[in-house]
């Protein structure tokens, strides 16, 4: 069954820093999305990205983040100065179409610790 | 705004035991429902979905039926196992709209 793949599983980065999460979407869907989960807390949308570029964004998705499909497969998210907040698990998704009547498959994500 | 509330956890039950999960939704329009499993250290797996009143989804003995007159997602499983403690998540879908999930509920079945 197609997966979505995320890499590196677990990141720790100093605070500062700045961090590029990858994900493979399925090949062929055309949706993309990023989620976060801090420990213990709800599942968050972050963004939704179609056509190569964003097509809706949280109050959490500030300048210090931004989203690329820098080639055909890879997704990215940076976070260009990390704080301790943003360490959380961090869930890419992706979907075949804009209907969600597919459901999103998320990868098993990222998760990020900033000390 | 769309909405998912669920079940304070957690929940903790013996094995073979019936489980219940609440789930309520408040939204506009027509939306999809789904049921969404995160086993210890691991990602989102979709469990289940319903994309339309009285429907019911199924997959591995659980089961939910979309019920529109009580905005209703209510999850269920007759028997569970040990292999079934996670957190479950209740997930709603709009046309146009971004998912949004429950704030998710523990299951710990204890052998």
């Amino acid at each position: 069954e197609p997966e979505v793949t995320q890499t590196p599983s677990h990141q720790v980065t100093q605070m500062g820093q700045e961090v590029i999460l990858r994900c493979v979407p399925i090949s062929n869907h055309l949706y993309f999305y990023w989620y976060r989960q801090i420990l213990g807390q709800k599942v968050e949308f972050l963004v939704s990205f179609y056509n190569n570029e964003i097509s809706e964004k949280s109050e959490i998705f500030d300048d210090q983040f931004s989203v690329e499909r820098p080639d055909g497969s890879n997704f990215t998210l940076k976070i260009r100065s990390t704080k301790l907040e943003d360490s959380a698990m961090y869930f890419c998704a992706s979907s075949p179409g804009g209907l969600i009547d597919y459901g999103y498959t998320f990868g098993s994500g990222t998760r990020l610790t900033v000390v | 705004g769309n909405s998912v509330t669920q079940m304070e956890g957690p929940v903790t039950l013996s094995e073979e035991a019936f489980l219940t999960i609440n789930c309520t939704y408040t939204a506009t329009g027509y939306p999809s429902l789904f049921w969404y499993v995160q086993y210890p250290g691991e990602g989102l797996q979709l469990l289940l979905k319903a994309t339309k009143a009285d429907d019911k989804g199924s997959n591995k003995g659980f089961e939910a039926t979309y019920r529109k007159e009580t905005t209703s997602f209510h999850l269920e499983k007759g028997s569970v196992q040990v292999s079934d403690s996670a957190v479950y998540f209740c997930a709603l879908g709009n046309y146009g709209q971004n998912f949004v999930f429950g704030p998710g509920t523990r299951l710990s079945v204890l052998p």
